[in-house]
């Protein structure tokens, strides 16, 4: 069963719109999450991550949030740009444990 | 730094045949790679863990004599999928575990295609 609750499926949003992606979990030992993003024939690459103990991390256009208590996080992209179309996978993960979590991704596509 | 590279990107092989996949760390150790496995539009799958050095850890239901798993330098993992079906054919990518984790670093992926 997948540990990691991800929604929308796909999302579009025009340019210079934000791009929100959701993600719940239920293992409450999870103490790392980060976010990939993929494009088509490519293997996932960071993004941006964060741990518990931070409500909410940004990194240039990409903020996550984080909600410890209702075990959710959030991505938002800023000023979404067709550069930014691609699939966006978050994750979760014990970190002594190495093994990540995944969601089951979210497609985004930015309209020029 | 941290990257991790596979080869090949791409490979296209007969049924029954056999297919060699290569996961490398270019600038750090990797004492843990990991596989993984992706289908059209779906997340990835975790297939097996590997540590150098050891035998590798399977997933539930993956069979380890389909795909064996040899993890024998801290830069060197390679995946090969044996007697190979076109159900066989899928997106796989590897990770390594740098010194420095989290995070993961994922190499580029090797699309199978099994006719």
């Amino acid at each position: 069963q997948q540990q990691v609750k991800q929604s929308p499926q796909s999302l579009i949003v025009q340019k210079g719109g934000i791009s929100i992606i959701n993600c719940a979990y239920e293992n409450t030992a999870f103490d790392y999450f980060p976010w990939y993003q993929q494009f088509p024939g490519k293997g996932p690459a960071l993004l941006i991550a964060i741990r518990p103990d931070v409500s909410e991390k940004k990194e240039g256009r990409f903020t996550i949030s984080f909600n410890k208590s209702a075990k959710q996080f959030s991505l938002h992209i800023m000023d979404s740009q067709p550069g930014d179309s691609a699939t966006y996978f978050c994750a979760a993960t014990v970190t002594n444990d190495y093994k990540l979590s995944f969601g089951a991704g979210t497609t985004v596509t930015v309209r020029a | 730094g941290a990257v991790v590279s596979q080869h090949p990107s791409r490979v296209i092989c007969k049924s029954g045949t056999s297919v060699k996949i290569e996961c490398r760390s270019l600038d750090f150790q990797a004492t843990t790679m990991f596989w993984y496995r992706q289908f059209p539009k779906q997340s990835l799958m975790l297939m097996a863990t590997s540590n150098e050095g050891s035998k590798a850890t399977y997933e539930q239901g993956v069979e380890k004599d389909k795909f064996l798993i040899n993890h024998a330098s801290l830069t060197l993992s390679t995946l090969t999928v044996t007697s190979a079906h076109p159900e066989d054919s899928s997106f796989y990518i590897c990770s390594a575990r740098a010194p420095r984790y989290p995070p993961l670093h994922f190499g580029n992926g090797t699309r199978l295609t099994v006719t």
